[in-house]
């Protein structure tokens, strides 16, 4: 079994400034990694992948993630937001072992990006 | 083309009712699943189907049952519904490889009230 800790449940940021989602997960199993992100009203949207290779990941919005294994992190950055960054975003996780268990999601950190 | 699309967006219904949410997927996966974001916007899976497995998450009450009529289609009936049963369900796809899964496509939701 796994799990995602996402430890801010909400990010107030100035536009322009820089910005860190936090993430953290356990699993007694290797695991892919994955960062989605929701607009108001919609659905899930991938933002960015770790699957295999290089630990850094971008996303074509200019966000980026770096896996850490010994630490069991995957933070979400982005050096200037905004304002169309606002969303919640989520951190999830599905494992390696074959089954078709689908994704433990973090419970979210809400980006809120202040003119 | 939408690659994975959710029936009705929007449904309000009464306690008690019996009612369905319909899901396709044109990405040609073998795996599908459902997922439930409550109103803190957290998401658990409820279900994933392959065609060959179901698995059910134990949490979920028997009330709540998947029907795939072919690998492009997992609807969700839901009877007897309650006032917790309120809540955004998602279905979405996977793309899959040895490991497990490698991106998940979600559909736009299905907003669900029961009054």
């Amino acid at each position: 079994a796994q799990s995602v800790t996402q430890l801010d449940s909400q990010v107030p940021v100035f536009e322009e400034a820089p910005v860190e989602l936090r993430c953290n997960y356990s699993s007694s199993v290797s695991v892919y990694l994955f960062w989605y992100v929701q607009y108001p009203n919609q659905g899930l949207q991938l933002l960015l992948k770790y699957l295999s290779g290089s630990t850094l990941v971008e996303s074509i919005n200019g966000f980026e993630a770096e896996f850490n294994k010994s630490q069991t992190s995957f933070h979400l950055r982005k050096p200037s937001v905004h304002i169309s960054d606002t969303a919640e975003y989520f951190c999830a996780v599905s494992d390696r072992g074959g089954g078709a268990d689908g994704l433990t999601f973090g419970k979210g950190t809400h980006l809120i990006i202040q003119p | 083309d939408t690659a994975v699309s959710q029936t009705p967006k929007y449904l309000v219904t009464q306690m008690g009712n019996d009612k369905s949410i319909k899901c396709e997927q044109n990405l040609g996966h073998d795996t599908m699943y459902w997922y439930k974001q409550d109103s803190k916007k957290f998401l658990k899976i409820m279900f994933s189907y392959n065609n060959k497995e179901l698995i059910i998450n134990e949490t979920v009450p028997n009330r709540f049952s998947p029907k795939s009529p072919d690998k492009a289609h997992l609807n969700l009936h839901i009877n007897s519904l309650e006032l917790g049963d309120s809540a955004v369900y998602f279905c979405a796809s996977s793309s899959r490889d040895r490991g497990g899964d490698t991106e998940a496509f979600f559909g736009q939701g299905t907003r669900l009230t029961v009054v």
